[in-house]
């Protein structure tokens, strides 16, 4: 089955820029939207952002300023990057497939994240 | 912006019956996801487009939505079900929107 695993540095400097990558295996990154959702410590779930393999992409428009994902279908890996990081943004970093259904009311989606990666803590400190 | 509230703590006795409610304006009229959250885990998805189950979870899991509410309902509760609940909608102003989690203590 599909297996996500996140990868990139463990501690960032405010101010920096996060960056983080999500390699794919047991399938293609191909034909599904693929997402970020961060949790801080103690803390509920924060939805980033998704994009789609294509390249579209949507994001949570209080961090929308700062984000950008991106996507390698050659590599089998989408990324993220968080700008001008703050203490703030200190969290479990998640990354997940994305399944959307179209349907209830005019314009309204079903959208469900399943499965997730394992997770990564990064630190934002000096 | 759109949000979605659920009361921090639930507690129930093993073998009885748990529910997990999320409120969020016309919530009826948007599809519902729920997510287990083990310490030190990865959420799970045990719920989506409102009372749909993954394969792999236990027919136990069920949910509902209408109104203002969404209900997620654990029958049969066992120990192993200690943990955060997390709900989720999609909204066309917010986009995608996590509910804040309810800790399930099973005494």
């Amino acid at each position: 089955q599909v297996q996500l695993q996140e990868s990139g540095p463990g501690l960032v400097k405010p101010s920096e820029t996060l960056s983080l990558t999500c390699t794919v295996s047991g399938g293609s990154i191909s034909s599904y939207y693929w997402s970020w959702i961060r949790q801080p410590p103690g803390k509920g779930l924060e939805w980033i952002g998704y994009i789609y393999y294509s390249g579209s992409t949507n994001y949570n428009p209080s961090l929308k300023s700062r984000v950008t994902i991106s996507v390698d279908t050659s590599k089998n890996q989408f990324s993220l990057e968080l700008s001008s990081v703050t203490a703030a943004d200190t969290a479990v970093y998640y990354c997940a497939r994305v399944e959307i259904k179209f349907g209830g009311v005019p314009g309204g989606r079903a959208v469900w994240f399943d499965p997730w990666g394992q997770g990564t803590l990064v630190t934002v400190s000096s | 912006s759109y949000e979605l509230t659920q009361p921090p703590s639930v507690s129930v006795s093993p073998g009885q019956t748990a529910s997990f409610t999320c409120s969020g304006d016309k919530l009826g009229d948007k599809y519902t996801s729920w997510y287990q959250q083990k310490p030190g885990q990865s959420p799970v998805l045990v719920i989506y487009q409102d009372s749909e189950r993954p394969s792999g979870i236990p027919e136990r899991f069920s949910g509902s939505n209408s109104g203002n509410t969404a209900t997620l309902t654990i029958s049969g509760t066992q120990a192993t079900d200690e943990a955060d609940y997390y709900c989720q909608a999609w909204d066309r102003t917010t986009s995608v929107v996590f509910g804040g989690g309810t800790k399930l203590a099973v005494l």
